[in-house]
C-alpha cells in the first residue's frame, strides 16, 4: 500500500541534544513538508522541498533543518537551537500543489 | 502567517444533526481544502474546491465557496459519534504550493 511513514512516534530529547524525524512516502510524490502542531492549535508550516536537493524555509525554519536527497525521504532536525522544541510534528506530501495533501501520523517530540 | 480561521473554534451537537463549520481567509486563493484530524493522528484530506467552483458535495459532506467574500463552509449532514474530530481548512499561497492552515473546528459528536 502507498504511503507516508513517520518515525519514531514518539522521541524524547534533552536539552542541548540534535534528534532528527524521518519522514518516508512511496507515493512518488514529488513535493513534501513539514508542519508543527503545538496543543489545540493549527498547523505551522516549517520547511517544504517541491523537488529533490532543493527546498525553502517556511514561517518557523528556525531551529530547524532538512534534505532532500532522495525523493522518497525528507528527514527533518531539530537543533538545539530549537528553544522550545516540544510538539507534534507532522510531515506530508502531495503530487502537485494543485492536489490535496497525505500526512503520516507524525511524531511527538517532548523535551526532558 | 496564518491564512484561515476557523469558526466556531468548538463544536458540540447529537448524532444525527448537522454540523456546519466556516473558515474565512485573507488573499487570493487558487483552491481552499477541508482536512480532518483524529486526536494524535495525521490529518486525513476530505475535500477541495477550486476558486472557479461555488459548491461540492462528497458523500455527507457539503462545501460552498464565496471567492467574494473570501469564505467557505463545511456542513456535515446527519452526524455521527465518528466524525468527532477537529476540522481544518487549508489554503494555497499563490504558486508556491504551500498549503496555510487555519485554527481548526473541534467537533464533538454525542451519541
Amino acid at each position: 500500500d502507498g504511503g507516508i511513514t513517520q518515525s519514531p512516534k514518539y522521541l524524547f530529547r534533552k536539552e542541548g541534544q540534535n534528534v532528527t524525524l524521518s519522514c518516508e512516502q512511496n507515493l512518488n510524490h514529488d513535493a513534501m513538508y513539514w508542519y508543527r502542531q503545538d496543543p489545540g492549535q493549527g498547523l505551522r508550516l516549517i520547511y517544504y522541498s517541491q523537488i529533490v536537493n532543493d527546498f525553502q524555509k517556511g514561517d518557523i525554519a528556525e531551529g530547524y533543518s532538512v534534505s532532500r536527497e532522495k525523493k522518497e525521504s525528507f528527514p527533518l532536525t531539530v537543533t538545539s537551537a530549537q528553544k522550545n522544541p516540544t510538539a507534534f510534528y507532522l510531515c506530508a506530501s502531495s503530487l502537485t500543489p494543485l492536489y490535496g495533501y497525505t500526512f503520516g501520523s507524525g511524531t511527538r517530540l517532548t523535551v526532558v | 502567517s496564518q491564512q484561515g480561521e476557523e469558526d466556531p473554534q468548538a463544536l458540540s451537537i447529537q448524532e444525527g444533526e448537522n454540523a456546519t463549520m466556516n473558515c474565512s481567509y485573507k488573499t487570493s486563493i487558487n483552491n481552499l481544502q477541508w482536512y480532518r484530524q483524529n486526536s494524535g493522528r495525521g490529518l486525513v484530506h476530505l475535500i477541495l474546491i477550486r476558486s472557479n467552483e461555488r459548491e461540492k458535495h462528497s458523500g455527507r459532506l457539503r462545501v460552498t465557496l464565496d471567492t467574494s467574500k473570501k469564505s467557505s463552509s463545511l456542513l456535515i449532514t446527519a452526524s455521527r459519534a465518528a466524525d468527532t474530530a477537529s476540522y481544518f481548512c487549508a489554503t494555497d499561497a499563490g504558486n508556491t504550493g504551500k498549503l496555510i492552515f487555519g485554527q481548526g473546528t473541534t467537533l464533538q459528536v454525542k451519541p
